[in-house]
């Protein structure tokens, strides 16, 4: 069955540094993959979607790679704040063009000034 | 623009009871999603619409669980009996289908906790 992984539960950085965080995928060939923002008692907010004929995208400090063959992408954010500091989400599409998403558990980014 | 609008904010109930979770989607979207989170299990889809139809319930976790769309912009996920297990964060979130991105759109989250 298809399988997401986000391989670090909490990512504890100092200010002004690169978060880099990681999801990983298997038995998935995925068209895309977004990822999504959550903070503490609200809903996930998205943040960027990269397609699979791309190998980054970047918004503002954010910075998006996919690679297809290693089944995996990597999320930064450059020049880090304390405001940095969520949950953050992968998700991939299944289902065809049904639209429904599956989410990672997401990383949990703390970021020290 | 409103967001998706989602109540009560909070629910305490006592196990047995029936507990009813409402949601508004934005207009204009056609989709929508129920999804349950739990800090085991993370997020999880419980049952999807396109056009007011169940598409997808898969994730319902048994026929405790019942969720209708009886217009285009509101929602209701019932538990009925609800019993602890079922204490969670529930999110509905929207989205207008037709696109290729999928992107969905959530709402601020139901915590419920059924004692």
């Amino acid at each position: 069955s298809q399988k997401i992984e986000q391989n670090s539960e909490a990512l504890n950085i100092q200010e002004g540094k690169t978060a880099t965080l990681t999801c990983n995928y298997t038995n998935y060939s995925p068209a895309y993959l977004q990822w999504y923002r959550q903070d503490p008692g609200r809903g996930p907010v998205f943040l960027l979607l990269i397609r699979e004929n791309e190998k980054e995208k970047r918004k503002e400090r954010l910075k998006v790679t996919f690679d297809t063959t290693l089944k995996q992408s990597l999320f930064h954010i450059t020049a880090s704040q304390p405001a940095d500091s969520a949950t953050y989400l992968c998700a991939l599409p299944y289902g065809g063009s049904q639209g429904n998403l599956i989410f990672g558990k997401g990383t949990k980014l703390s970021v020290k000034p | 623009d409103a967001g998706v609008i989602q109540s009560p904010r909070h629910e305490v109930t006592e196990m047995g009871q029936e507990v009813t979770l409402r949601c508004k989607l934005i207009s204009g979207h056609n989709s929508l999603f129920w999804y349950r989170q739990t800090m085991m299990r993370g997020l999880e889809l419980l049952i999807y619409f396109n056009n007011n139809v169940p598409i997808d319930d898969s994730g319902m976790p048994e026929d405790r669980f019942s969720a209708k769309m009886p217009n285009a912009s509101f929602s209701t996920l019932k538990i009925q009996p609800s019993e602890p297990r079922d204490s969670a964060v529930y999110f509905c979130a929207s989205r207008r289908s037709g696109g290729f991105t999928d992107t969905q759109y959530f709402g601020p989250g139901t915590r419920l906790t059924v004692l």
